[in-house]
């Protein structure tokens, strides 16, 4: 069972660069979310997504885009990459959005910004 | 904003004691509350939840959470650890008339001595 999957699992930029970090799963889920995870922090919600076609903005949108064409792929952009992006992304996913629904997480995608 | 607040950083405990992991959450609306474990360079995985019923809550490696609404909090229990158990804990607080949202804690960094 591949669940959910995050590509790439580490990734050097430097100031400036534009890349997209890509999220699929497998498990038929309508709701998928993006989250940073920085030291003493926790995890952050950057995007979410209840369905194909429907977006919305998380605790900490700025400086980041998403788009969802299909149910199963939630990539996550960064136009112009700074310092301060610097972290671990995590997708997560779950059957619905809301009602206690557990979320599925990938395995992270670790982000160097120079 | 819903904020969750996990006390302690770090729990250092040996081996076969018994522990407890501390969360407190701030929602005066009903709540969806999760416990997370993350092992190194991994993803998050559900160790149990909490969406109604009784407020002792099982989870999976011998972990327990008791919901007090009383003072808001889900503290996570395990009566004898193993070396295993060395690893990120993270609380999470979903309101349940959004439920879109989750709202993640700072985390809790228990180490297991032999």
């Amino acid at each position: 069972n591949a669940g959910v999957t995050q590509t790439p699992k580490f990734q050097v930029l430097k100031t400036g660069q534009s890349m997209t970090l890509q999220c699929a799963q497998d498990m038929n889920h309508e709701y998928m979310s993006w989250y940073r995870q920085d030291p003493g922090m926790g995890l952050r919600l950057i995007h979410y997504s209840v369905g194909a076609g429907i977006t919305d903005q998380g605790e900490v949108p700025n400086g980041y885009n998403v788009s969802r064409s299909t149910t199963e792929d939630f990539p996550l952009r960064l136009l112009s990459a700074a310092p301060s992006q610097t972290s671990v992304y995590f997708c997560a996913s779950s059957r619905t959005g809301g009602v206690g629904q557990p979320q599925h997480f990938g395995d992270g995608t670790r982000l160097s910004i120079l | 904003a819903q904020s969750v607040t996990q006390l302690d950083s770090q729990v250092p405990v040996f081996e076969e004691a018994p522990v407890e992991l501390r969360c407190n959450y701030s929602s005066s609306v009903s709540v969806y509350l999760f416990w997370y474990v993350q092992y190194p360079n991994q993803g998050l995985q559900l160790l149990l939840k909490y969406l109604s019923g009784s407020t002792l809550v099982k989870g999976i490696n011998g972990f327990e959470a008791e919901f007090n609404k009383s003072q808001t909090s889900f503290h996570l229990r395990k009566p004898s650890v193993h070396i295993s158990d060395t690893a990120e804990y993270f609380c999470a607080v979903s309101e349940s008339n959004t439920g879109n949202q989750f709202y993640f804690g700072t985390g809790t960094s228990l180490t297991v001595i032999p």
